[in-house]
Formats: C-alpha cells, sequence, structure tokens
C-alpha cells in the first residue's frame, strides 16, 4: 500500500513566483494537514482540510492557499515567494482528523 | 513559551545505552505523538498515546496527562536509532481544527 506521497521533492524558485505543491493521501484517508518545517525548528502548522472543506488555518499569510480534491488529493499553493519560505512542506493524512498521522518525505522549496 | 518543550536538545550516547527523551506540554490535548525524523526530511511516526504506556520494540513512550509529561524511551540504543525525535500534541485551539503542534525536536547520535 503506498504511503502518502508528496510532489515534487526538491523544488527551487525565485521570489516572486508561485508554486503549487502536491499530496496525496494513503487510501481511505479524508484528512490532509500541511506543515512548514523551517532548518532547525519543529514543523509549523499551516492548513487542515478534512472530507474536502478547510478545518483549520495556522498563522499564515493569504500568500497561502490550499485545496482538497473530491479523491482527497491536496495542492498548496504559496504566492509571491520571499526568501524565507524556503523550507521543508509536509503534508500529513488520516483516517479521520484525530486519528494517527501519517507523513509523506515532504517537498524542500528553495526561493533565491 | 513554546506550548510543546523538549529536552535535551541534543543528545550523544554509546551503542547499548538507556536513552529517555522528555516532552512537556502546556495545553490541554486529546493525544501526543512521538515522531522520528532522519536527514532528507520524511518523517514516521512511532507512537500515538492518550494515556499511560506503549511499547514497540526497543522503545517505550510514557505519558502523565496530569503532569503534561511524556518520556520517549529507548532501550539497548543502536546506531540506527541516529535521528530527530519529535514530540507533537494534537490539542487544536482554533476554531475546531485537530493541528498538531511539535515540538523543536531532539537530535539523538548513537556512537558504535
Amino acid at each position: 500500500d503506498a504511503g502518502v506521497t508528496q510532489s515534487p521533492t526538491h523544488l527551487i524558485k525565485t521570489r516572486g513566483q508561485q508554486v503549487t505543491l502536491r499530496c496525496s493521501p494513503i487510501s481511505g484517508h479524508k484528512s490532509v494537514s500541511w506543515y512548514q518545517q523551517v532548518l532547525g525548528q519543529g514543523p509549523q502548522f499551516i492548513f487542515q482540510y478534512y472530507e474536502k472543506e478547510e478545518r483549520g488555518r495556522g498563522n499564515f499569510p493569504d500568500r497561502f492557499s490550499a485545496r482538497q480534491f473530491p479523491n482527497y488529493s491536496s495542492e498548496l499553493n504559496v504566492n509571491a515567494l520571499l526568501l524565507g519560505d524556503s523550507a521543508l512542506y509536509l503534508c500529513a493524512s488520516s483516517l479521520r482528523g484525530r486519528g494517527e498521522a501519517f507523513f509523506g518525505q515532504g517537498t524542500r522549496l528553495t526561493v533565491v | 513559551k513554546n506550548e510543546v518543550e523538549q529536552s535535551p536538545q541534543n543528545l550523544t550516547a554509546q551503542e547499548g545505552e538507556f536513552i529517555t527523551i522528555n516532552c512537556s506540554y502546556s495545553v490541554g490535548i486529546s493525544a501526543l505523538h512521538w515522531l522520528q525524523q532522519h536527514p532528507g526530511g520524511g518523517i514516521v511516526s512511532l507512537f500515538m498515546l492518550s494515556s499511560g504506556k506503549k511499547k514497540h520494540g526497543r522503545l517505550i513512550a510514557t505519558i502523565n496527562i496530569q503532569e503534561k509529561h511524556s518520556s520517549l524511551h529507548i532501550t539497548a540504543s543502536h546506531p540506527r536509532d541516529s535521528a530527530v525525535y519529535i514530540c507533537a500534541v494534537r490539542g487544536g485551539t482554533q476554531g475546531g481544527s485537530e493541528k498538531l503542534v511539535f515540538g523543536k525536536g531532539t537530535k539523538l547520535t548513537v556512537n558504535p
């Protein structure tokens, strides 16, 4: 059974550009959460989606947006990239929002 | 003060030693997770606890809800245990979202 898959694995973008990160949850999982992990820090919550509805949003600017599709996969979009957006972006899925969370390998975004 | 505090930040041990990593939290929680992160970023869920104690192989996790404290123990440590161990709690204080709040992690190095 495939785990949580994220794409791409690595990405380099220029300041001001836009980026879309993708996440496919474990089959049957309806909850997807996104986290940002800056080097040397623990992950920070960005969004949670459950049954295609936003259930929570962390303390991130409006440049960050996300959505969940009918097949429960999810996209995270970041507009007007800043150098400070360079981080590892992690996606986690769970059966229900309160279940055990399973993480993908992450997308490492570098903004230059 | 962070909602989740881990200690120590860094830990170096000799192969075979007994390891303890501590996690204290300041909010009410519904569950606590212990996670393992290897270089390269991928996160693996080790335990999800809401009370008591769980054991998996050489790993033991305990939680004391009254004291808001959890410990992760590794018996007979091995160099392959070298990783960052992260404590995360699920409480959900933002509009009912079921986000995880992470500690900064404990970097464990086990020398042969």
